[in-house]
């Protein structure tokens, strides 16, 4: 089993629709999770934290079950510029003082006018 | 937020040859980097984690003769792909770990093609 586990995509919508991403990780010692964004050929980049509360920023939402372990990222209201590939990240304290990153697949996301 | 940069951003070589790519962080000291390589459609994977002042940390199935790390300063971590085949045409990227924010801080990636 993949250490994290994204669904496959690509996911196709049109401009204004809502948009859910789910990822469910193996290891039940992973510490931190995040949703990344990654654009083509260019470097992931930090979209945002995900907590056990849930938290939001803006048009996007990211929610945490520890129980399930899994993760999940929902954007609202999509905007041609969210096309990218929306990166699942679990960090562990299995790998040194900081962990490591594992990264998910990734789930492509286009956007259409 | 923190920058690191690496160089180049691609490069063409010829197999057999050897290739170096630079990382470094441009406003912070990282006393970790880490080497990640992505093929496409496939997602990021950890290939080694370098610490300065002593010998990279190489994760299952990476070659260490082959994947030379070189982490001499606190800003700057080299990784020399030896003896290049077409199978390590790829995307490869750093990152630094800033430990005052315990975030890593991810370079533009240098993507390398060996015909």
């Amino acid at each position: 089993r993949k250490e994290v586990e994204q669904d496959p995509g690509p996911f196709n919508v049109p401009e204004g629709a809502t948009v859910a991403f789910n990822c469910t990780y193996s290891n039940s010692a992973s510490q931190s999770f995040f949703w990344y964004r990654q654009d083509c050929r260019k470097e992931p980049k930090l979209l945002m934290s995900v907590y056990s509360s849930g938290n939001e920023d803006g048009r996007f939402t990211a929610q945490l079950n520890r129980a399930s372990q899994y993760i999940s990222l929902l954007i609202r209201d999509s905007k041609l510029s969210d096309s990218a590939t929306y990166l699942c990240v679990v960090k562990g304290n299995y790998g040194g003082s900081q962990g490591n990153l594992i990264f998910g697949k990734g789930t492509k996301l286009s956007v259409k006018p | 937020g923190a920058v690191v940069s690496q160089h180049p951003s691609w490069v063409i070589c010829k197999s057999g040859t050897s290739v170096k790519i630079e990382c470094r962080s441009l406003d912070f000291q990282a006393t970790t980097m880490f080497w990640y390589r992505q093929f496409p459609k496939q997602s990021l994977m950890l290939m080694a984690t370098s610490n300065e002042g002593s010998k990279a940390t190489y994760e299952q199935g990476v070659e260490k003769d082959k994947f030379l790390i070189n982490h001499a300063s606190l800003t700057l971590s080299t990784l020399t792909v030896t003896s290049a085949h077409p199978e390590d045409s790829s995307f490869y990227i750093c990152s630094a770990f800033l430990r005052t924010e315990r975030e890593q801080y991810f370079g533009p990636g240098t993507r390398l093609t060996v015909t």
